[in-house]
């Protein structure tokens, strides 16, 4: 059964701060990982997509990578701003199934002026 | 291009009433997920459905719950006699056929 872990649950940092997002999975045979946005009682905003046969993805301040073979996805956001401040999720779909997506718990990220 | 929609965004009902959530899914997608949010959890996949069949429902209850996607309106998930565990935020996401799911804003679901 696959399982997404983020650690840490949150976190807190002053603006200008480069982070970086980590997500663990349990079985490397995916067929995709997503990395999502969540702000307080709204839905979610795909940020990135990676396919399995990609090692990373980039789109403005944002880069992704992917290793499967150690089961793990980090997200790396550049000149972290309050703006930024939200739950980002990793979710991954496995193969050869229905692309449901697995979630993990996410990550509350906090981005103080 | 409209995105997903999902309504009612909030609903009320008390224990043993039924609650319908919509979804209706961007312009050209025939796929639709459902997936529920539990406070503090993340998001758990429901069912998996296209154009009047299920595919897979796999994290479906195995009581109470139902999903359709009729060839025409919206897909609907139901719960009958809500209990209090069932509140919770339902989201609607929709493809059109692999890749990206695009998801709505959610119903969130609260039972008395």
């Amino acid at each position: 059964k696959q399982e997404v872990t983020q650690i840490p649950a949150a976190l807190s940092v002053p603006e200008g701060e480069n982070l970086v997002l980590n997500c663990s999975f349990t079985d490397s045979a995916i067929y995709n990982l997503q990395w999502f946005r969540q702000d307080p009682g709204k839905g979610l905003t795909s940020l990135l997509l990676i396919q399995s046969s990609q090692r990373e993805q980039t789109s403005g301040r944002l880069n992704a990578s992917l290793d499967k073979s150690s089961g793990r996805s980090t997200l790396y956001i550049a000149a972290s701003q309050p703006g930024d401040s939200a739950t980002y999720l990793c979710a991954l779909a496995t193969q050869g199934g229905s692309e449901k997506l697995v979630f993990g718990k996410g990550m509350k990220l906090t981005v103080n002026p | 291009n409209a995105g997903v929609m999902q309504n009612p965004r909030h609903l009320v009902r008390r224990r043993g009433q039924e609650a319908r959530l919509r979804c209706s899914p961007m312009k050209g997608h025939s796929h639709v997920y459902w997936y529920r949010q539990l406070p503090e959890e993340g998001l758990k996949f429901m069912v998996y459905l296209q154009k009047e069949n299920i595919i897979d429902e796999s994290g479906m209850p195995k009581e109470r719950f139902s999903a359709e996607f009729p060839k025409e309106g919206p897909s609907i998930l139901r719960i009958q006699q809500v209990v209090r565990g069932d509140s919770a935020a339902y989201f609607c996401a929709s493809s059109p056929g692999s890749e990206t799911q695009y998801f709505g804003p959610g119903t969130r679901l609260l039972v008395l």
